[in-house]
């Protein structure tokens, strides 16, 4: 039972590039989340689905786009990355409604020089 | 947008001390959540409240739905080396995202 998968696990980016976070879960489930963890700032949400073929913006969505082709994947895009986006990014999912909890994958850290 | 104050931020404690944090919202929840991150890994969850004045254990933790819908507190009992880690609080409101605390970073000494 693999739950919430990430990869890649690491990764550094110069200036400028662009990069796709791909997370993946077999649960199942109807909403998918990308967070953003900084020191002393816990998760802050960038942007997140609440189905197939649906996005909407979280609490810090700028310089990012995402994409949910498929209910199982969900897909974070950088286009143009920058230092301000050296972070650990987490992917997280959950049942449909309000009375559930979100499962998480390991992380991905990332570091733009 | 909905704030959540965590505090304390960190803590120092004996091995076989109790230990409690809290949670607090500027806007009503209808879901608590409580969450530890280990070194390196995805949080982890601890325990879900759902009910205002919810009172849940698991193990040595209990953790509770304030009755404001407000604030939540999470204790430790007797705590053990493996404890260590950063203990997240997240509320769900009317906006259905999840909001997390900043973290409780939490050492254990022996």
């Amino acid at each position: 039972n693999a739950g919430v998968t990430q990869t890649p696990k690491f990764r550094v980016l110069k200036t400028g590039q662009s990069m796709t976070l791909l997370c993946a879960q077999d649960m199942n489930h109807e909403y998918m989340y990308w967070y953003r963890q900084d020191p002393g700032m816990g998760l802050r949400l960038i942007h997140y689905s609440v189905g197939e073929g649906t996005t909407a913006k979280g609490e810090v969505p700028d310089g990012y786009n995402v994409s949910r082709l498929k209910k199982q994947n969900f897909l974070l895009g950088l286009e143009s990355a920058a230092p301000s986006q050296t972070s650990v990014y987490f992917c997280a999912s959950s049942y449909l409604g309000d009375y559930t909890e979100a499962f998480f994958g390991q992380g991905t850290r990332l570091t733009v020089v | 947008g909905q704030q959540l104050n965590q505090s304390p931020q960190s803590m120092f404690i004996q091995e076989g001390e109790d230990v409690s944090m809290n949670c607090t919202s500027s806007s009503i929840f209808n879901t608590w959540l409580w969450y530890k991150q280990d070194p390196g890994e995805g949080p982890v969850l601890l325990i879900a409240l759902y009910k205002a004045g919810e009172l849940t254990s698991n193990g040595r933790l209990t953790a509770q739905f304030g009755i404001t819908r407000k604030d939540s507190f999470l204790n430790i009992s007797a705590s053990i080396p493996s404890d260590v880690g950063i203990y997240f609080c997240a509320g769900r409101g009317s906006a259905r995202q999840l909001t997390f605390g900043s973290g409780t970073q939490l050492t254990v000494l022996p």
